[in-house]
C-alpha cells in the first residue's frame, strides 16, 4: 500500500526564522512525484513545490526548498525567512499511479 | 491562479434538499477529482474521473454522485442532503494522474 505520513499535526515558527515540515511516504514504485501544497485559512489550495523522484537535486522555489531522501522515503519542506503569510495548512502529496495526500501540518507564524 | 471554478462558494440548505455543486475548468484537463475536507483536516477523495463518461468512487464512501459529460465540467450531486454532509468540498483537475493537481476555491456546505 502507498501512504503519505506527516507526523507533525502542528508547528510554529518565529517570523524570519526557518522551519522544516516532515513528510515520509511508502511505495514500491521507482518513478513518482512528490508535492507540497499550501492551504491558507479559507483560501485556495496552491502548489508550493514539486520534486521528481528521478532527480537527485532538491527542488527550490524562492524561500521554499525540499530535502528529498529517496532511500529513506523522506520529503521534508524547509521554509526560510518565514513570513506571516506562510501561516497555513501544508499537505505533502505523492503520486504514482494515484494521488495520495498526507494528513497535513498546521503552521503558525509568530510575529 | 489556476483556471478552475466552483459554485456556489457557500451554501446553507435544509435537510432533504437536492443540491448540485458545480466545478468547471478551462485548462482542458482530462483528470478531475472531488475531495471532502472538514476545516483544518485532511482531504478525502470521494470521486474522480479520468475523462468524459468515466467516473469512479474514491477512498471515502459518499452518498453523492458525479457525472462527466463534458471535459470541462464535473458536477457533484446530493439527492437528499443531511447534516452529516456538512463539510467543504474541493474540486481539482490535472493533466495526468502523476501531475500536480490544480484546486478550485471550494464549496462550504452546511446542512441544517
Amino acid at each position: 500500500a502507498q501512504t503519505v505520513t506527516q507526523s507533525q499535526p502542528e508547528m510554529s515558527v518565529q517570523e524570519a526564522e526557518t522551519v522544516t515540515l516532515s513528510c515520509t511516504y511508502d511505495t514500491s514504485e521507482s518513478d513518482y512525484y512528490l508535492f507540497w501544497y499550501k492551504q491558507p485559512p479559507s483560501r485556495q489550495m496552491i502548489l508550493v513545490i514539486r520534486q521528481e523522484a528521478y532527480k537527485q537535486q532538491n527542488a527550490t522555489e524562492n524561500r521554499f526548498s525540499v530535502n528529498f531522501q529517496k532511500a529513506a522515503k523522506s520529503f521534508s519542506l524547509k521554509i526560510s525567512d518565514s513570513q506571516l503569510g506562510d501561516a497555513a495548512m501544508y499537505f505533502c502529496a505523492f503520486t504514482g499511479n494515484q494521488f495520495y495526500f498526507g494528513t497535513g501540518t498546521s503552521l503558525t507564524v509568530i510575529p | 491562479e489556476a483556471d478552475i471554478y466552483q459554485t456556489p462558494r457557500y451554501l446553507v440548505i435544509g435537510t432533504g434538499k437536492k443540491i448540485t455543486l458545480e466545478c468547471s475548468q478551462t485548462m482542458g484537463h482530462d483528470k478531475m477529482y472531488w475531495y471532502q475536507q472538514d476545516p483544518g483536516m485532511e482531504l478525502h477523495l470521494i470521486h474522480y474521473s479520468y475523462g468524459v463518461n468515466s467516473t469512479e468512487k474514491g477512498d471515502l464512501s459518499s452518498e453523492s454522485t458525479v457525472s462527466r459529460i463534458r471535459t470541462e465540467h464535473f458536477p457533484l450531486t446530493l439527492e437528499s442532503a443531511r447534516p452529516s454532509h456538512t463539510s467543504q468540498y474541493l474540486c481539482a483537475s490535472s493533466v495526468a494522474v502523476w501531475n500536480e493537481q490544480f484546486f478550485g476555491p471550494g464549496t462550504r456546505l452546511t446542512v441544517l
